[in-house]
């Protein structure tokens, strides 16, 4: 079946720190994938999206990129702030399907 | 974009008493409704999901139930709730095959 796999947590960095947080799917067709983040007592919110291979998805400094060849999605921000302390998710999507499948999702913090 | 509207927000419920937890869209028609819980510190296990009225479907065996009485109403339920049913419950909404979700509810069930 399909599945999202996303690098364990917690992670912990400094503030102006390089992020990756590591995402790989197994897939039987071609998804769409997502990367959604979660706030301390929220919902969560769509952060990036891609929909076909090499596509890049970014907002408010994160990128991720769809790599088929890999089967990966990683999500990358080049200096990350107190504030995007929060639960990150990676998440797929078939064409034809109706239902989300989720990863684990990974604790960031980021500490001043 | 739509809008996803849940409540109530929080929600404190004795072992063993009914529960009703309402989700309600707004800018969207015919959406895909979902109904998630989250354990504290897990991800998300997807509890229902409905495609229209009165088409839902269950994905866990529990003591929960949903319906949907209208097109943008999805309400989860339950007769008699249990201490492991304490989570946070969230609504989601597919525009397309982007899910948007709600704000969520907290449940304690004591």
């Amino acid at each position: 079946g399909d599945s999202v796999t996303q690098m364990e947590g917690p992670v912990t960095l400094s503030e102006e720190a390089f992020l990756t947080i590591n995402c790989t799917y197994t897939a039987t067709g071609y998804p769409s994938l997502f990367w959604y983040v979660q706030y301390p007592g929220e919902g969560l919110q769509l952060l990036l999206k891609a929909t076909k291979a090499d596509d890049k998805g970014s907002n408010k400094g994160f990128e991720a990129t769809y790599r088929k060849e890999t089967t990966s999605f990683h999500l990358e921000k080049g200096s990350v702030q107190v504030s995007d302390s929060a639960v990150y998710f990676c998440a797929l999507i078939l064409a034809s399907g109706s239902r989300l499948t989720f990863g684990e999702g990974t604790q960031l913090t980021v500490n001043p | 974009s739509q809008t996803i509207h849940q409540w109530p927000a929080t929600l404190v419920q004795p072992v063993g008493s009914p529960l009703s937890l309402e989700c309600t869209v707004e800018g969207t028609s015919n959406p895909n409704l979902y109904w998630y819980r989250q354990a504290a510190g897990r991800g998300l296990q997807l509890l229902f999901y409905s495609i229209g009225i009165d088409q839902i479907s269950s994905e866990v065996p529990q003591n929960l139930s949903a319906s949907r009485p209208q097109d943008r109403q999805f309400i989860l339920s339950s007769k008699k709730l249990l201490l492991s049913d304490s989570g946070f419950y969230l609504c989601a909404s597919t525009d397309q095959e982007t899910q948007y979700f709600g704000p969520g509810t907290r449940l304690l069930v004591l």
